[in-house]
């Protein structure tokens, strides 16, 4: 099973308003990642997280706030966002082991949001 | 630095035709490439990946990829398209200069396979 899974598909939400995404996996991994992608661009890295902790935050700004609660779960929060923030936000999720390049990273379907 | 770059935007087939998508990559040390595909409203799913080894890669759907070390290149191939090939296609590399948790994707290109 290499499947990785987002809720909600879909978010509407006002700029003061507060949200959380969530992403879960059950393959054991131990790295996972969030990711902003604008329409027909690449994604972006915003976090990484391995074994619980955050690795990697790629400068991103404080209205989005990342959690790891566990090795299988793991959450954006969202508050005060803006219109510009509007995008497919991706959770992927690899092995997380000492020969990282080596490895797969497996995308969940992602969460469409839209600010207004 | 590490980079990939796929110089084309758009690649159009006919279905039954071979297709490419190209990708080149610049990297220290050694390459580890991947293929991904991305359907609309859709996240990314793997398709291959060059470790070490052969330089021609299978993967899923029937896609396979020629690594090519003289030409820092990772084309990515079908011998006969699908009209449900089409997508956007993402080459990428590791990073390993953080512990291979980045990946650098290149900018996409779009495939369209027409009946």
């Amino acid at each position: 099973d290499t499947e990785v899974t987002q809720t909600p598909k879909h978010l509407v939400m006002g700029m003061t308003n507060k949200k959380s995404l969530k992403c879960e996996q059950h393959m054991g991994h131990r790295a996972m990642y969030w990711y902003k992608q604008k329409a027909k661009k690449p994604p972006e890295l915003m976090f990484v997280y391995s074994y619980e902790k955050l690795s990697i935050n790629e400068s991103v700004p404080s209205r989005f706030s990342p959690e790891c609660p566990n090795s299988s779960l793991l959450n954006l929060h969202l508050h005060a966002l803006q219109p510009e923030d509007s995008a497919l936000y991706l959770c992927a999720s690899s092995q997380g082991e000492i020969q990282g390049v080596r490895e797969t990273q497996y995308f969940g379907p992602g969460t469409r949001l839209l600010v207004l | 630095a590490q980079s990939v770059a796929q110089p084309e935007d758009q690649v159009n087939v006919a279905e039954g035709n071979p297709l490419t998508v190209k990708c080149t990559y610049s990297v220290s040390g050694n390459p580890y490439l991947f293929w991904y595909v991305q359907y609309p409203n859709r996240g990314l799913q793997f398709l291959l990946k060059y470790i070490t080894g052969d330089n021609l890669v299978k993967g899923s759907y029937g896609f396979e990829a020629e690594f090519n070390k003289s030409q820092t290149s990772f084309h990515l191939k079908k011998p006969s398209a699908l009209v449900s090939d089409s997508a956007l296609y993402f080459c990428a590399v590791r990073d390993s200069n953080t512990g291979g948790f980045k990946t650098i994707f290149g900018a996409g290109t779009r495939l369209f396979v027409k009946a």
